[in-house]
């Protein structure tokens, strides 16, 4: 079974909806990450937290809200999505214990805005 | 602040040759380094890492990068390129100790493999 998992993975929505991805994770690990990838501009931090009653705005968090349900949950909302928010979303944890910030990642779920 | 330049954005190589992915960093204080990869419709994936000690790192599929501090690089390497190698490359920074936590992401380098 996957590391990271996120749900769905395909989604197609319509303007204006409201729209949830959930990112769940078996690894125990206390730190989890947000982020978009579009072509040519790499991955672009969305919101992190460090721990259940810690989140923090990343890089182009605007139009998007989190919340940290429990340890290992995770979830990402745009509460009135715009096409510009078509995009691959990606969540990944790390283990705030080793100080390595290396990260594991869910395979993604494909969002498209019509 | 830290960055990251990824040099190339599509680079093609012959199957047999030489790989080299390009990547420069920018940050104030000493790096940790990564080199992640990502296979179609997959997520990524940690290829190798560079913390402390030798500057030579090795990671999986046969690629290694080696840390340059008086170049701020730390390009990827590979002696004999794979059909399988054809995927998209991103080099990644934090900085030491983890302060922020956080990765910062160069823009990526698709490689193909030409039979």
């Amino acid at each position: 079974d996957a590391d990271v998992t996120q749900t769905p993975r395909n989604r197609i929505t319509k303007t204006g909806k409201r729209i949830m991805l959930e990112c769940s994770q078996t690894k125990g690990h206390d730190r989890m990450y947000w982020y978009r990838q579009d072509p040519g501009l790499g991955l672009r931090l969305i919101y992190y937290s460090f721990d259940v009653k810690d989140i923090n705005k990343g890089e182009i968090s605007d139009g998007y809200s989190v919340s940290r349900q429990a340890q290992a949950k995770f979830s990402l909302s745009l509460e009135s999505a715009i096409p510009n928010q078509t995009a691959l979303y990606f969540c990944a944890t790390s283990d705030g214990r080793t100080g390595l910030d290396e990260q594991y990642f869910g395979p993604g779920t494909r969002l498209t805005v019509t | 602040a830290q960055s990251v330049t990824q040099l190339g954005s599509h680079v093609s190589v012959s199957e047999g040759a030489l790989v080299l992915l390009r990547c420069n960093y920018s940050s104030s204080v000493p790096p940790y380094l990564f080199w992640y990869v990502q296979y179609p419709n997959q997520g990524l994936q940690l290829l190798l890492k560079y913390t402390t000690g030798a500057t030579l790192v090795k990671g999986i599929n046969g690629f290694e990068a080696e840390f340059k501090k008086s170049e701020t690089s730390f390009h990827l390497t590979k002696p004999s390129a794979h059909m399988s190698d054809a995927a998209e490359y991103f080099c990644a920074v934090s900085e030491w100790g983890g302060s922020q936590g956080n990765l910062i992401f160069g823009k990526g380098t698709k490689l193909s493999v030409k039979p």
